[in-house]
């Protein structure tokens, strides 16, 4: 599985823009990047995943250049409730589907 | 929405006594699993399970732990004799099915998790 890099943590205000950046250099071809959020003392949960380009849905966008090295996890307008981890997991599903957490970016939003 | 439900949400436990922690995983759901979370560290996987039997599993689930799907509903995973370093959030989760990551079926639901405290 690849070893993924993230910044610790972030801080951002009511309304901005979030990005969050992963590093993943030995991303295999088969391998997908999934974002997980986790607010404290509940479960992670499932924000978006994508192979390549962009995807979008009704609370994030994911970017991927093309060499896969990379991708940016992007929060439109993040308000107070947006405050939690975001791990960032790279890996295939196939034969086996377990997830492999890091240690995650630690999002604060201030008002 | 279907979610995944876990009792109790907390337990404490005596060093050495045996705990079962339940999961409701949602309905129609085929895989399921269990994590475990220490306090302050990082989410780790603990073991998955598919057509009643372990699909893998990690160092951490050693002969201490068992799971079991005792009837078509709950998933079940058991402590055998508690330890002190046992005390953490465990989380359940469950999928449709592995398919291809990308897929839909590729999201894991989790549980709102079980805060065990071994004394």
């Amino acid at each position: 599985l690849a070893k993924t890099t993230q910044p610790i943590s972030m801080d951002s205000y009511e309304g901005q823009e979030v990005n969050i950046t992963c590093s993943h250099n030995n991303i295999a071809t088969n391998d997908y990047i999934t974002w997980y959020q986790q607010f404290p003392s509940q479960g992670p949960r499932f924000i978006i995943q994508g192979y390549k380009t962009k995807v979008t849905n009704e609370v994030a966008s994911l970017f991927i250049p093309a060499d896969r090295k990379s991708s940016t996890l992007s929060l439109p307008r993040v308000s107070l409730s947006d405050t939690a981890v975001y791990y960032c997991l790279v890996g295939y599903g196939g034969a086996t589907n377990k997830l492999i957490f890091g240690t995650g970016t630690l999002l604060a939003v201030q008002p | 929405e279907p979610e995944v439900t876990q009792t109790p949400s907390h337990q404490v436990t005596q060093m050495g006594q045996e705990v079962i922690l339940r999961c409701v995983p949602i309905s129609n759901h085929l895989y399921f699993y269990w994590y475990r979370q220490i306090l302050g560290q990082k989410v780790e996987f603990l073991v998955s399970f598919y057509n009643n039997e372990i699909s893998e599993k990690s160092e951490i689930f050693d002969d201490q732990f068992s799971v079991e799907r005792p009837d078509g509903s709950n998933f079940t995973l058991k402590i055998r004799s508690t330890k002190l370093e046992d005390s953490a959030m465990y989380f359940c989760a469950s999928s449709e099915d592995l398919g291809l990551a990308g897929e839909k079926g590729n999201e894991q639901f989790f549980g709102p998790g079980t805060r065990l405290t071994v004394l």
